[in-house]
């Protein structure tokens, strides 16, 4: 059975910093791109970022980009994602993803974990 | 950045209705589109992948349409556990984006 469970969550004060583990199980872990997305009420579901199954290719929403960064190790079968600068607005749940490629090459994501929460306030 | 919309933003209906939602993308995604489903305090569950594609486990009263910018999930005979939000998404290019929802909501 998959299972992706996210850890890391805190209250923090703005331009401060947090990293969210997510380990996982269940899988193959370096068979699958792996995603972080997250839930915020003002903004509902928002994709944070990809990384592919060897790290080798990473993206970032804008967002996010030059202050959040994504890796993995998959000897160890985790998904890090080191938040720096975090701004009142990165407030929210963040899910780790599994995601899937589609026999026509679109993305999709087949199991989220229970999600981490992030708070951002002075 | 590609901007998906949903209609409608909520909707109201009785067990055993039908039920359609709408989702449009501002620019074609060919078949690149996802719909989820999130009920409270749960993560979202994939239902929908390429327009069309059920996921494995999910029930077959649930079904995509659609391609390019216009896309449609049904849901026949609603079910008490089928109350949740909907959102669709596209993978078509970076960055995804997901619609802002649509609620559905026991009448």
């Amino acid at each position: 059975e998959v299972h992706l469970m996210e850890s890391g969550g805190a209250v923090v004060q703005p331009g401060g910093s947090l990293r969210l583990s997510c380990a996982a199980s269940g899988f193959t872990f370096d068979d699958y791109p792996m995603e972080w997305v997250r839930l915020s009420p003002g903004k509902g579901l928002e994709w944070v970022s990809r990384i592919s199954w060897d790290g080798g290719s990473i993206h970032y929403a804008d967002s996010v980009k030059g202050r959040f960064t994504v890796s993995r190790d998959n000897s160890r079968n985790f998904l890090v994602l080191q938040m720096n600068s975090l701004r009142p607005e990165d407030t929210a749940l963040y899910y780790c993803v599994r995601a899937d490629v589609g026999t026509e090459g679109g993305h999709f994501f087949d199991f989220w974990g229970q999600g981490t929460l992030v708070t951002v306030s002075s | 950045d590609i901007q998906m919309t949903q209609s409608p933003s909520s909707l109201s209906a009785s067990v055993g209705d039908r039920v359609t939602i709408t989702c449009r993308a501002s620019q074609s995604i060919s078949n690149y589109l996802n719909w989820y489903q999130q009920r409270p305090g749960k993560p979202p569950r994939l239902l929908i992948y390429a327009a069309s594609r059920l996921q494995s486990g999910v029930p077959s009263r649930f079904s995509g349409s659609g391609s390019g910018t216009d896309f449609t999930l049904t849901i026949t005979s609603l079910h008490p556990e089928d109350f949740a939000i909907y959102y669709c998404q596209h993978s078509f290019i970076i960055p995804i984006t997901f619609g802002p929802g649509t609620r559905l909501e026991i009448k």
